[in-house]
């Protein structure tokens, strides 16, 4: 079965705070990808991230960064030092090969960054 | 290149009644996706389009809901008649080679 949990409902941080995102995924398949969207208050979807299930390596691109883990099937997000730009729902996303690569979404971390 | 277009916006209609939404996507993008999220839960597959063909379509809750996506470019999502539990935002996504998806900005539906 496809799942992907994002334990924190909603996370508050104090601007310049460092803030970490979890997402912990289930597959079957051993070719998938996984993803991060950004929501805003506007309301898009603003992509982040795709990273696919054979490269574990780390990613940072500037304040974010994204650790892969398939020992722990984690895909977790951190922000380093926030801003209240960063002030957004973020949903965490998985899709696979075998089914047509719909994207199965976590429920979503409200993140709220406090000047 | 112009990205996901989706209108309207918003839309607030009363429930019994019918609703349309359109989605633009990419030219030339096959793929395309109908997803929504409802009253702050987690964002939910509807179906996905290849060209014209439905190929997926378990994700649609039931029979009042109808999409189609004539000579595979744009997509219509119609909901008749419209429950109250239809609130949320719907959003439509296009892709080509089945990776790098591109969302519209969504509809946000209202039904009082």
């Amino acid at each position: 079965a496809q799942k992907v949990t994002q334990a924190q409902t909603e996370i508050s941080v104090v601007e310049k705070e460092d803030v970490t995102l979890d997402c912990v995924y289930e597959t079957r398949d051993t070719t998938y990808y996984l993803f991060w969207y950004k929501q805003p208050p506007s309301g898009e979807l603003v992509f982040l991230i795709r990273r696919n299930s054979f490269d574990e390596q780390n990613e940072i691109s500037g304040r974010y960064s994204w650790n892969f883990q398939k020992s722990t099937s984690s895909f977790n997000f951190t922000i380093t030092a926030s801003q209240v730009v960063d002030s957004a729902v973020y949903f965490c996303a998985l899709s696979e090969w075998e089914y047509g690569n719909k994207l199965v979404f976590g429920a979503g971390t409200i993140l709220r960054v406090k000047s | 290149e112009a990205g996901v277009t989706q209108f309207p916006s918003h839309s607030v209609i009363e429930k019994g009644q019918t609703v349309t939404l359109r989605c633009d996507p990419i030219s030339g993008h096959d793929n395309l996706y109908w997803y929504r999220r409802v009253m702050g839960k987690e964002i939910k597959f509807l179906l996905h389009f290849v060209k014209e063909s439905k190929q997926d379509e378990s994700g649609m809750p039931n029979n009042r809901f109808l999409a189609e996506r004539t000579g595979g470019t744009y997509s219509t999502l119609k909901v008749q008649p419209a429950e109250l539990e239809d609130s949320g935002v719907y959003f439509c996504a296009s892709s080509q080679a089945g990776y790098g998806y591109t969302f519209g900005s969504g509809t946000r539906l209202t039904v009082v």
